[in-house]
């Protein structure tokens, strides 16, 4: 399995500013995914990240307000950029184990006041 | 596309006892994976079992099971003697097969309250 280390494990922000968030993974892995869990609801996927390539955002998530980086094949960051209460969620790093399964960092509680 | 259902928004269970959280599913692929994932307070998901659709036994995992019926797209995870480390949100996923990757599908989960 995985060990993915995840930070900040939370912050508290205020509106208009931007915070990154970084993804560390123990192993080398090509691809890499961003969800958002806003409260009380379910994983929503913001995007894959791949290695040497501009990362693919599903719909509903735009590049602009969500910029990652992937300089490497165990790391990459997430941008929430000019943040609104809105953003406030968890927002979860994951990458692919040997059998399809997925594995997931422990999080960052972003709060936007 | 793919969506999962999961019906119950809360369940409670006594401790030792057994409790069943239900997951159905709407596909048109005929190869995909199915999981369950808990998320406790700590927010870390973690992998509680998996199913591959092609294969027709049940996934057992210590206390966890699972009762997959294709052809009725239901996903049910038994939970036997119930211990208060396993309160958490338990969220189903869909997962296709049919190429080298493919995005997992959540359900909305199931908080799950174990009472001493």
């Amino acid at each position: 399995s995985a060990v993915i280390s995840q930070k900040p494990s939370r912050d508290i922000c205020q509106r208009g500013t931007s915070l990154t968030i970084q993804c560390q993974v123990d192993s080398q892995v090509t691809m890499m995914f961003w969800y958002r869990q806003q409260p009380g609801q379910s994983l929503t996927l913001i995007a894959t990240a791949n290695q040497g390539s501009e990362a693919t955002y599903e719909s509903g998530f735009v590049i602009d307000k969500f910029p990652i980086s992937r300089p490497n094949l165990t790391f990459s960051t997430l941008t929430v950029s000019n943040m609104s209460p809105e953003d406030s969620s968890i927002y979860l790093c994951s990458v692919d184990g040997m059998d399809t399964e997925a594995f997931f960092g422990q999080g960052t509680r972003l709060t936007v006041v | 596309a793919q969506t999962v259902t999961q019906s119950q928004p809360e369940m409670s269970v006594q401790e030792a006892e057994t409790v069943t959280l239900s997951c159905t599913y709407d596909t048109s692929e005929s190869d995909y994976y199915l999981f369950w994932y808990k998320q406790p307070p700590s927010r870390q998901m973690i992998l509680v079992i998996r199913q591959e659709a092609y294969k027709q036994q049940n996934a057992t995992e210590n206390r966890f099971s699972v009762n997959f019926q294709k052809a009725a797209k239901s996903f049910s995870l038994k939970i036997s003697d119930s211990q208060l480390g396993d309160a958490a949100m338990y969220f189903c996923a869909y997962r296709s097969a049919s190429n080298n990757f493919n995005k997992f599908y959540f359900g909305s989960g199931t908080k799950l309250n174990v009472k001493p």
